[in-house]
This record gives C-alpha cells, sequence and structure tokens, in this order.
C-alpha cells in the first residue's frame, strides 16, 4: 500500500497564477482532509470531506476550493495565488470520527 | 492566538537526557492525540488519550492526560538522536473540532 500519496511535492507560481494539488489515498477512507503548515502556526484545516462528493470549510478556507469526485482523490485547487498562501500542504485521510488520520508527505508550494 | 499551546517550542538536549513538553488549553477536550513529524515528512500518530488522568506508555515515552482534560504532557525518558523531530498535539473537542498545536521542535544530540 502507498499510504497517502501528494502531487506535486514541490511548485513555484507567481501571484495570480492558478494550479491543483493532487491527494490520493488507497486506504478506503471516507474522510480526507487539506492541512497548511506554517512556521509557528502549526497544522491549519482549509478543507475536508466526509465522503464522495462532499467538502466543508475547515478553519481557513479563503482562497482555496476542493473536489472529491472519487473516493480516492481529493484535489485542492488555487484559483489565483497570493504570497501569502506559500506554505507546506499535507493531506491526510481516516477512517470516519475523529481517528487516527494518515499523512501525506506534504507539498511545498512557494508563491512570489 | 493558538487554542492549543504548546511549550517547549524549541528544545535541545544531549543523548540521555530526560524532557518533558506540553501542551495545554482553556478549553476541555474529548480527546488528544500526539504525533511526531520528521522532516520532510507528514505527522505520523503516536498516541490518543480519552481519559482525563489516563497515562499510556510508548517505549521511553510517557503520555499523560490531564484530571481535567485541558492539558497533556509527553515526557520522553533517556532521549536518544532518534527522537529528534516535531512534536505535535491535536485536541479534539466537544463538537468535533480538531485543532493541531504548533508543536515542539526537539533535537537530540550524540
Amino acid at each position: 500500500n502507498a499510504g497517502v500519496t501528494q502531487t506535486p511535492k514541490f511548485r513555484v507560481l507567481k501571484t495570480g497564477q492558478s494550479m491543483t494539488l493532487l491527494c490520493a489515498q488507497d486506504m478506503n477512507h471516507e474522510y480526507m482532509y487539506w492541512y497548511r503548515q506554517d512556521p509557528g502556526m502549526g497544522l491549519r484545516l482549509i478543507h475536508y470531506s466526509v465522503g464522495e462528493g462532499t467538502t466543508a470549510k475547515g478553519e481557513v478556507p479563503d482562497g482555496y476550493n476542493v473536489s472529491r469526485l472519487k473516493k480516492q482523490n481529493f484535489l485542492l485547487g488555487l484559483e489565483s495565488a497570493a504570497p501569502s498562501q506559500t506554505s507546506v500542504y499535507f493531506c491526510a485521510s481516516s477512517f470516519p470520527g475523529l481517528y487516527e488520520q494518515y499523512f501525506g508527505p506534504g507539498t511545498r508550494l512557494t508563491v512570489t | 492566538t493558538q487554542l492549543l499551546e504548546q511549550s517547549p517550542q524549541f528544545l535541545s538536549i544531549q543523548e540521555g537526557e530526560n524532557l518533558t513538553v506540553y501542551c495545554n488549553s482553556s478549553s476541555v477536550f474529548s480527546s488528544l492525540q500526539w504525533y511526531r513529524q520528521e522532516p520532510g515528512e507528514g505527522p505520523v500518530l503516536l498516541v490518543t488519550v480519552v481519559t482525563g488522568g489516563e497515562v499510556k506508555k510508548l517505549k521511553r515515552l510517557t503520555f499523560q492526560f490531564g484530571d481535567a482534560r485541558k492539558d497533556s504532557s509527553l515526557h520522553i525518558t533517556a532521549a536518544q538522536p532518534g527522537d529528534t523531530g516535531l512534536y505535535l498535539c491535536a485536541g479534539i473537542y466537544n463538537n468535533n473540532d480538531m485543532r493541531f498545536g504548533a508543536g515542539t521542535r526537539l533535537t537530540v544530540k550524540p
């Protein structure tokens, strides 16, 4: 099992550009999450999904959109990147309920 | 301000020393998790504590949940270089809201 994988690992964008981060999990988890991690701030939840076709806002959703068209995939989109979105993005998945979350290796995004 | 405060923010010790890191909130947790994160990787769950006063041990790591379920501690005995990493606590509140602390970055020098 690959667990949780994220694509790409690194990306540099210019202000105003758009991109999509892909998360895939092979553990048949219902729940999936997108976090951002910034120095001194810890992990903050952007959006999450409790099942295929469903999404919900987390703590810091502004400037991001998500889609969960297939159970195993969770996409995070930035329509118009801003320097404030420079961060490391982590995807995670879990069985229903707030139990153990399995994290991907992260995507380091820099917006110049 | 963080809903969940971790201290210290940074800790650098010699191999063989003992250490304790803390996770505190003004709110009551329904449960609390500790994760360890190594550079370039995602966090990995170490333990979940649920009951006030609960103590769990994982080899040289001892986790304690406060009686009032507002705080937790992680104690490492005889630290080793392999313990180096970012230790994150994550509190789950009664409304199923989960929040992470900013973490304690531990360095254990050989």
